[in-house]
């Protein structure tokens, strides 16, 4: 089946600093990959629709100038949390879409990210 | 807009109890998609099913079964013979396949806790 992988799978960083997180296709192709944020004991929110090749889609209220989404190859998409607060501490989920399923979406294993 | 509601936020059984999670769903498109994930503590996405809006069947799959139906927009979930590994939060989701937007919109979660 469909792999989708994440790294790091947790990271403890100082405010003020910026953390990338990685999302890999590991044995398909995607087009399309989401990002969530999931905050704890809540759902899972979209925060951009990231496409190869062009800009990412932002959700109402993600700012995207500090949440950088890079989608440079049909098999990794990274999302840059810039001048990490507090308050971004949260779950980070990447979801994939492969080149034929149309509505088949493949989840890494998230990424949980805090910030002292 | 699409959106899912999940209503119960919580539901405690004793092993081998059956029990049933809710989901409604409301959408303006004819074509959609729904899903049922579990969320155990690790974080990681376990896919359950996907059912398109076409297909009205219901679906067992061992001890799982899903029945769907759209006169009531719903999408419910049977667990039957609970057990103690079931414990985990349970998201229903819902993507749009006419406006071509793949990502899931979820539901608020319930936590199921299974007691031994």
């Amino acid at each position: 089946g469909a792999v989708v992988s994440q790294h790091p799978s947790w990271v403890i960083c100082k405010s003020g600093t910026s953390v990338k997180i990685e999302c890999r296709s590991l044995d398909f192709q995607a087009t399309t990959m989401f990002w969530y944020r999931q905050f704890p004991k809540q759902s899972l929110m979209l925060m951009a629709t990231s496409n190869e090749g062009s800009k990412a889609t932002y959700e109402q209220g993600v700012e995207k100038d500090k949440f950088l989404i890079n989608h440079a190859s049909l098999t990794l998409s990274t999302l840059t949390v810039t001048s990490a607060h507090p308050e971004d501490s949260s779950f980070y989920i990447c979801s994939a879409n492969g080149l034929a399923g149309l509505n088949e979406q493949f989840f890494g294993p998230g990424t949980r990210l805090t910030v002292l | 807009a699409q959106k899912v509601t999940q209503a119960q936020t919580e539901i405690s059984v004793v092993e081998k109890e059956d029990v049933t999670l809710d989901c409604v769903y409301e959408t303006r498109d004819t074509t959609y998609y729904l899903f049922w994930y579990k969320q155990p503590p690790s974080g990681e996405l376990v896919f359950l099913i996907r059912r398109n809006s076409f297909d009205e069947q219901n679906e067992i799959s061992g001890r799982y079964s899903w029945n769907f139906q759209k006169s009531t927009s719903s999408f419910n979930f049977t667990i039957t013979a609970s057990q103690v590994v079931d414990s985990a939060v349970y998201f229903c989701a819902l993507s749009e396949a006419g406006t071509g937007r793949r990502a899931l919109t979820f539901g608020s979660g319930t936590r199921l806790q299974v007691q031994p």
